[in-house]
């Protein structure tokens, strides 16, 4: 089974506008992080927003929020006030069991590609 | 922060062709990992390296060989490859204290 489903390979939003993108995680581990990745056409990832399993409140950085629903196993990134620069693929991951303090393993769904439109 | 080089940008070789890729951080990070991006596929973690240590080998085939002489490098070597490891090979690194990755803009390899 898949550790990370995203369900949606595309979405269109209007410049300005908020989206969200859909994750959901399947773990036994009562110990785990969510992360979100963006990956623009150069094809560096960059780290957006990270949050952990214990943590009660969602994570927030600048124009992303993570969406942290851990009854539905879900980890959806909000992008508030869309601009084109946002236009890229966005990869939910997850790393299972607490984080060891050396190499950080994650595992990766297949994206989504957002497009921002004027 | 873009303080992670992979180098060729670009690569195209042969079945039979023995090539490398190198992957440099300036981050002054103590692990480094490749990881395979094929379309339409999640990112597949290839090997990690702590301290110049590898501590994951993800069921990688021999034929890709790690390297990693040092903390800042990190060499991918290929052999005899098949048309199916086409893909983008992406570097990455980060710091023991932080579980955040930075990556390089990857090698676009495609075997011919």
């Amino acid at each position: 089974a898949q550790k990370i489903t995203q369900t949606q390979p595309g979405m269109f939003v209007q410049e300005k506008e908020a989206v969200t993108l859909d994750c959901t995680y399947d773990t036994s581990d009562q110990s785990y992080g969510l992360f979100w990745y963006k990956q623009p056409s150069s094809g560096e990832m960059i780290f957006l927003i990270y949050q952990g399993s214990y943590d009660e409140q969602n994570a927030t950085e600048g124009r992303y929020s993570l969406n942290f629903q851990k009854a539905r196993k879900s980890a959806n990134l909000v992008i508030s006030a869309s601009q084109l620069g946002d236009s890229a693929m966005y990869f939910c991951a997850m790393r299972e069991g607490p984080y060891t303090g050396t190499a950080s393993k994650l595992t990766f769904g297949t994206g989504t590609r957002l497009q921002v439109t004027l | 922060e873009t303080g992670v080089t992979q180098t060729p940008r670009h690569l195209v070789m042969g079945m039979t062709n023995k090539k490398s890729l190198k992957c440099e951080q300036h981050l002054g990070h103590n692990a480094m990992y490749w990881y395979k991006q094929s379309a339409k596929k999640p990112l597949e973690l290839m090997f990690v390296y702590n301290f110049k240590e590898q501590t994951e080998n993800n069921s990688v085939p021999s034929r890709f060989s790690p390297e990693c002489p040092n903390s800042s490098h990190l060499f991918l070597h290929l052999h005899t490859l098949q048309p199916e490891d086409s893909a983008l090979y992406l570097c990455a690194s980060s710091q023991g204290d932080s579980e955040k990755l930075f990556f390089g803009s990857g090698t676009q390899l495609s075997v011919l």
